[in-house]
C-alpha cells in the first residue's frame, strides 16, 4: 500500500523568512510522481511542484523547491520569501502508474505579518 | 479553456435524499477522478473513470454510492439516501494520463 505522512499538522513562519515542511511516502513502485498541492480558504486545489521519481534533479519554481531523497522517501517543500499569500494548507501527495492520487493530511502554514 | 467545472458549489439535502454532483473535465481530458475531503483531512480517493467505463473505484462506499462518466455530458457522482456522515467537499480532478491533473473548485454537501 502507498501511504503519504505529513507529521506537522501546522507551522507558522515570519514573512519574508524561509519554512521547510516535511513529507515522507512509501510506495513500492519505482515510476511515481510527487506533488505538492496548495489549498487556500477558497478550497482550490492548486498545485505548486511536481516532481519525477527517476529525475535526480530537484524541481523548483520560483520560490518553491523541493528536496527530493529518493532512497530516504522524502520529499520537503522549501518555501523561500514567504508572503501573506502563501498562508494555507499544503498536502503532498504521490501518484503511480494506476493514476490514483494518495495524499497526506496536510500542513496548514501560517505566515506572520 | 474553463478548466474543470463542478456544480453545484453547495449543496444542501435532508437525510435520506439523494444528492448528485457533477464534473465537467478540461477539455482534452479523458480520465475522471473523485475525491471525498473530510474537515481538516486531505483527499482520500473514491473513483476513477474514463469515459463510458469505471477504472478503479476502491475507495468508493460500497452502497449508495455510484459514478459514471457517460459518453456525452459531465461525470455525476451520486449518493443515496444521504446521511451526516456525507457531509464533506467533493473534488473532481481529470488529467489526460501524462500525470497532469486539474482540480474542480469542489462541492461542499451539507447533510442536514
Amino acid at each position: 500500500a502507498q501511504t503519504v505522512t505529513q507529521s506537522q499538522p501546522e507551522m507558522s513562519v515570519q514573512e519574508a523568512e524561509t519554512v521547510t515542511l516535511s513529507c515522507t511516502y512509501d510506495t513500492s513502485e519505482s515510476d511515481y510522481y510527487l506533488f505538492w498541492y496548495k489549498q487556500p480558504p477558497s478550497r482550490q486545489m492548486i498545485l505548486v511542484i511536481r516532481q519525477e521519481a527517476y529525475k535526480q534533479q530537484n524541481a523548483t519554481e520560483n520560490r518553491f523547491s523541493v528536496n527530493f531523497q529518493k532512497a530516504a522517501k522524502s520529499f520537503s517543500l522549501k518555501i523561500s520569501d514567504s508572503q501573506l499569500g502563501d498562508a494555507a494548507m499544503y498536502f503532498c501527495a504521490l501518484t503511480n502508474r494506476d493514476d490514483k492520487i494518495i495524499f497526506g493530511k496536510g500542513t496548514r502554514l501560517h505566515i506572520l505579518p | 479553456n474553463a478548466g474543470v467545472m463542478q456544480n453545484p458549489r453547495h449543496l444542501v439535502r435532508r437525510r435520506g435524499q439523494e444528492a448528485r454532483l457533477r464534473c465537467s473535465p478540461m477539455k482534452g481530458h479523458s480520465h475522471v477522478y473523485w475525491y471525498r475531503q473530510l474537515p481538516e483531512e486531505g483527499l482520500k480517493f473514491m473513483v476513477y473513470l474514463q469515459k463510458e467505463n469505471i477504472i478503479d473505484e476502491s475507495g468508493m462506499p460500497k452502497e449508495r454510492f455510484s459514478a459514471e462518466f457517460p459518453k456525452e455530458g459531465p461525470s455525476i457522482l451520486r449518493i443515496q439516501q444521504v446521511v451526516r456522515g456525507d457531509s464533506a467537499a467533493y473534488f473532481c480532478a481529470s488529467s489526460n494520463r501524462n500525470y497532469g491533473y486539474t482540480f474542480g473548485s469542489g462541492t461542499r454537501l451539507t447533510v442536514v
